[in-house]
C-alpha cells in the first residue's frame, strides 16, 4: 500500500522567514496530494491541494511542488506569521482511493 | 461550517466495553472515510463506505465495524475496548469514491479507554 514519509517532525521558524515541509509517497499512481493545518484539538483544514498533472501551486503565501519522477512534493510557506503555527499534514491519494497521511509537522513561528 | 457532523464529541470508556461513534456526511456526499488519529500521529485509515458498502479498508482488527445508512450517514462501532484505542475519530465524506478531492472532515470524536 501507498507509504508517506514527512519530514521533519519539528520545524521553528522566526516571523517573516519561510518554511518548507517535504513529503515522499511510494504508489506512482498517486494522482492527488493535499496538505491539512490541523490545530490544537480541531479537525483537519485543507489549505492546499495538487494534482498530478500540474508541478507547482500557489495561493498567497502558500506554495506546493510536486516531482513525479521522485514521488515527492513539499509545502512551501512564505512570510510566516505567529497564526500560522499549527501541524501540517501531507497526503497522497493512491489506486486504492484512500488518502494516506504522513506524520505531521509542528511548525512554531516566534514573533 | 463544514457539513459533516460527528457525535459525540467526546467518549470515556472503560477497558472491554463497545462503543458506536456516528457521522453525518455533506449532502450529496456518497462516500465516507474512517479515521484514527493517535495523539501526536497523522490520521490512520480505518475503512471507507460506498453507498452502503465497506470499500477498503486499512490495518484494524475486525472489532472495528462500521455501517452506512441509506442517506449516507455512517457508524463505527468498536469493540472490546482497549486502551490503545484512545484517539480522536475522524470521519470524512466525499463526493467521489475514485478522487480524493473533496474530502470533508468532522470535527472529530475524542475517545478515551480507562
Amino acid at each position: 500500500g501507498e507509504n508517506v514519509e514527512q519530514h521533519p517532525s519539528t520545524l521553528s521558524v522566526q516571523e517573516g522567514d519561510s518554511a518548507v515541509i517535504k513529503c515522499t509517497y511510494s504508489d506512482s499512481a498517486s494522482n492527488y496530494f493535499p496538505w491539512y493545518k490541523q490545530e490544537l484539538g480541531k479537525r483537519p483544514q485543507l489549505i492546499i491541494d495538487i494534482r498530478s498533472n500540474v508541478g507547482e501551486k500557489k495561493d498567497q503565501r502558500i506554495a506546493v511542488t510536486l516531482n513525479k519522477t521522485a514521488k515527492h512534493f513539499s509545502l512551501h510557506i512564505t512570510e510566516t506569521q505567529p497564526e500560522d503555527s499549527a501541524v501540517y499534514f501531507c497526503a497522497a491519494f493512491g489506486s486504492n482511493y484512500k488518502l494516506t497521511f504522513g506524520k505531521g509537522t509542528l511548525l512554531t513561528v516566534n514573533p | 461550517e463544514t457539513g459533516v457532523t460527528q457525535s459525540p464529541t467526546h467518549l470515556i470508556k472503560t477497558r472491554g466495553q463497545q462503543v458506536t461513534l456516528r457521522c453525518s456526511s455533506q449532502s450529496g456526499h456518497n462516500t465516507v472515510s474512517w479515521y484514527q488519529q493517535a495523539l501526536g500521529q497523522g490520521p490512520q485509515f480505518i475503512f471507507q463506505y460506498y453507498r452502503e458498502e465497506e470499500n477498503g479498508r486499512g490495518n484494524f482488527p475486525p472489532r472495528f465495524s462500521g455501517l452506512q445508512f441509506p442517506n449516507y450517514s455512517s457508524e463505527l462501532n468498536v469493540n472490546a475496548l482497549e486502551l490503545d484505542d484512545s484517539a480522536l475519530y475522524l470521519c470524512a465524506s466525499s463526493l467521489e469514491v475514485r478522487a480524493g478531492y473533496g474530502y470533508t472532515f468532522g470535527s472529530g470524536t475524542r475517545l478515551t479507554v480507562v
